[in-house]
């Protein structure tokens, strides 16, 4: 069964700084995966993704992910913190069976200091 | 951009009344998802619907829930009879086809408070 597990509940980090949000995975195959962002009374927006291309993936407003299959690693990164990076960020592996449900993780939640 | 659009944004019900939650996907995704999410937790998967009918459902989804697309737009989850534990928010999703990596595009979710 494939799974994702995110290493930290709560990340803060100061604006201008840069943000680390870590993911580890678990899967039999090689995965499709993703990284969906929340924002505060809002649904979930898809911040990047990974399917074997590449593996450095670019998203949008910054971020970026590096799939390290030797570390079975799927980390968030930004080089430079902004206030509205304020939000919940879920790591997300894609599930191979039937409808291709996918499975998120925990969650993080990432605060940014002014 | 197509986006996908769910009615209510909140719904207020108590316990053991019934409610249908809707969703309209992007028009040319053939599957599509529900999930929920209890507040403080994790986002989980309840169904999956592909060609009329179910291809995956969890163990949350039991016999009191149940979807629909009944007109070829709409897509809706109903709840016969709700549980204070339902209370959570709702989340519809789709995506384009059976294959490949496409991505799942959500809704922007149903709050369910059940009192």
């Amino acid at each position: 069964a494939q799974s994702v597990t995110q290493l930290d509940s709560h990340v803060s980090v100061s604006e201008g700084t840069p943000v680390l949000l870590r993911c580890n995975y678990s899967s039999s195959y090689s995965p499709s995966l993703f990284w969906y962002v929340q924002h505060p009374n809002k649904g979930l927006q898809l911040l990047l993704k990974y399917t074997s291309a590449a593996t450095l993936v670019k998203g949008i407003n910054g971020f970026e992910a590096e799939f390290k299959k030797s570390e079975t690693s799927f980390h968030l990164t930004k080089p430079s913190a902004h206030m509205s990076d304020a939000a919940e960020y879920f790591c997300v592996v894609r599930d191979y069976n039937q409808g291709g449900k996918l499975i998120f993780g925990q969650g993080t939640e990432l605060s940014v200091k002014p | 951009e197509p986006e996908v659009t769910q009615t209510p944004s909140h719904q207020v019900t108590q316990m053991g009344q019934e409610v249908i939650l809707r969703c309209v996907p992007i028009s040319n995704h053939l599957y599509f998802y529900w999930y929920r999410q209890i507040l403080g937790q994790k986002v989980e998967f309840l169904v999956s619907f592909y060609n009329n009918e179910i291809s995956e459902k969890s163990e949350i989804f039991d016999d009191q829930f149940s979807v629909e697309r009944p007109d070829g737009s709409n897509f809706t989850l109903k709840i016969r009879s709700t549980k204070l534990e339902d209370s959570a928010m709702y989340f519809c999703a789709s995506r384009e086809t059976s294959g490949g990596f496409y991505e799942q595009y959500f809704g922007p979710g149903t709050r369910l408070t059940v009192t």
